[in-house]
């Protein structure tokens, strides 16, 4: 089993529509959450960063950690053309220097 | 101020030819990182680096070796390359551990080995 599980995808949706990613994860040490956007033949950035649980907005993009069910999720709302790319949640231990990705999830969103 | 860059962008190497992935990072950044990223495999650690002259291996490390000899230099070598390491490799870099640790990563490297 792998320690930070995703599901890849492609998840297509009609532009407008609120969008749900998800990670599930095994290892009860991971402190920071992480979610990064990857566009098509490009590195990955970094677009919503989490600590322990709760939640976290900004802009159209709200990031929620539930540490006790081992599950963190990025919602996107009003979804755009724009936001067509790859999303990978990743996570750390307190005094960690690497982080775990998932899978990564390919969103399409159509116009 | 250039972040991450990698070279070569492409390569085309033969089975058990050799090669050498070059990172320069130019932020003064302590921990670098290789990954490679195979369809819906996500992002796997291939070997880091903590500082100057420190390496360490990370989840798939077999068939590649790395070398820090500069602070803002990180080396990713293949010995004899295998299909198998036919992927897109990327190199990151942050100034952080723990808390901190947003990863700046390069554009990536794409490599074929036939």
């Amino acid at each position: 089993q792998k320690e930070v599980e995703q599901d890849p995808g492609p998840l297509s949706v009609p532009e407008g529509a609120i969008v749900s990613l998800n990670c599930t994860y095994s290892n009860s040490a991971f402190q920071y959450f992480m979610w990064y956007r990857q566009y098509s033949r490009k590195g990955p950035e970094l677009l919503m960063y989490t600590y322990s649980s709760g939640n976290k907005e900004d802009g159209r993009f709200t990031a929620q950690v539930d540490k006790s069910s081992k599950y963190i999720s990025l919602f996107i709302r009003d979804s755009q053309p724009s936001d067509s790319a790859t999303y990978l949640c990743a996570m750390i231990e307190e005094y960690g220097n690497k982080l775990v990705f998932g899978a990564g999830t390919i969103l399409r969103v159509k116009s | 101020n250039a972040g991450v860059t990698q070279t070569p962008k492409f390569r085309v190497l033969k089975t058990g030819q050799s090669m050498t992935l070059l990172c320069a990072q130019d932020m003064n950044h302590e921990y670098m990182y290789w990954y490679r990223q195979d369809p819906g495999m996500g992002l796997r650690l291939i070997h880091y680096s903590v500082g100057e002259g420190t390496t360490a291996k990370g989840e798939v490390p077999d068939g590649y070796n790395v070398s820090r000899l500069k602070k803002q230099n990180f080396l990713l070598g293949l010995e004899s390359a295998a299909p198998s390491q036919t992927s897109v490799y990327f190199c990151a870099s942050t100034g952080w551990r723990g808390a901190y640790n947003e990863q700046f990563f390069g554009p990536g490297t794409r490599l074929t080995v036939l």
